[in-house]
């Protein structure tokens, strides 16, 4: 089945070392996003990829940072976690907007919950 | 600005109950998208239904139907014979323009508990 997967789906890291969360998709779209979701709280996007052009919310720290090598695969870096930063990371795709008004799905995957100790 | 209201933190019932989860929009657009997703506690957002700005004719999946408002700016989702499996975290959301995909800008999300 198409599908987005998110791995690890639990990642406990110490406060301030680097940790890399990793998303794969098969269904071949073009945009991938990644959203933060606190304890309680709605996901909140931190930046996503069209294709291999990134575009970052104005809000999201510079400790986050984020790859895509190619159409499959986007990857998040975390460079130095804080204990602010745990939390459920979603990942999700959509197909391209071709024109303003148009919106497609987006699909998420089943999220990696990080610990920061 | 867009904007999500989900003025129902949490809400319980009995099984087999219906019930009704609301969802407030505010939007300076005159095309855009609204959508529920469900989020289980395993933590995946699930998609379950996405309507544009211009169909306001209801929508009926099985147990779920959805009603959608322009002139009050709600999008309102109703779950009928309630069951245990409906247990989650459901997120109404409205589509936010971007060059290229879209931002889903979602409500703070309404807890449904369903107990047997």
């Amino acid at each position: 089945d198409a599908m987005v997967i998110q791995n690890p789906r639990y990642q406990v890291t110490q406060f301030g070392k680097p940790v890399t969360l990793s998303c794969s998709q098969t269904l071949n779209h073009n945009v991938m996003y990644w959203y933060q979701q606190k304890s309680s709280q709605a996901p909140k996007l931190l930046f996503h990829y069209y294709d291999k052009d990134f575009n970052n919310e104005a809000d999201t720290p510079d400790n986050f940072q984020s790859r895509r090598p190619n159409t499959s695969f986007c990857f998040l870096d975390i460079r130095s976690p804080g204990l602010g930063d745990a939390a459920m990371y979603l990942c999700a795709t959509s197909r391209e907007s071709a024109e303003r008004g148009s919106t497609d799905t987006q699909y998420f995957g089943p999220g990696t919950r990080l610990t920061v100790l | 600005a867009q904007k999500v209201t989900q003025a129902q933190t949490e809400i319980s019932v009995v099984e087999k109950e219906d019930v009704t989860l609301d969802c407030v929009y505010e939007t300076r657009d005159t095309t855009y998208y609204l959508f529920w997703y469900k989020q289980p506690p395993s933590g995946e957002l699930v998609f379950l239904i996405r309507r544009n700005s211009f169909d306001e004719q209801n929508e009926i999946s099985g147990r779920y139907s959805w009603n959608f408002q322009k002139s009050t700016s709600s999008f309102n989702f109703t779950i009928t014979a309630s069951q245990v499996v409906d247990s989650a975290v459901y997120f109404c959301a409205l589509s936010d323009y971007m060059e290229y995909g879209n931002k889903l800008v979602f409500g703070a999300g309404t807890i449904l508990r369903v107990k047997s």
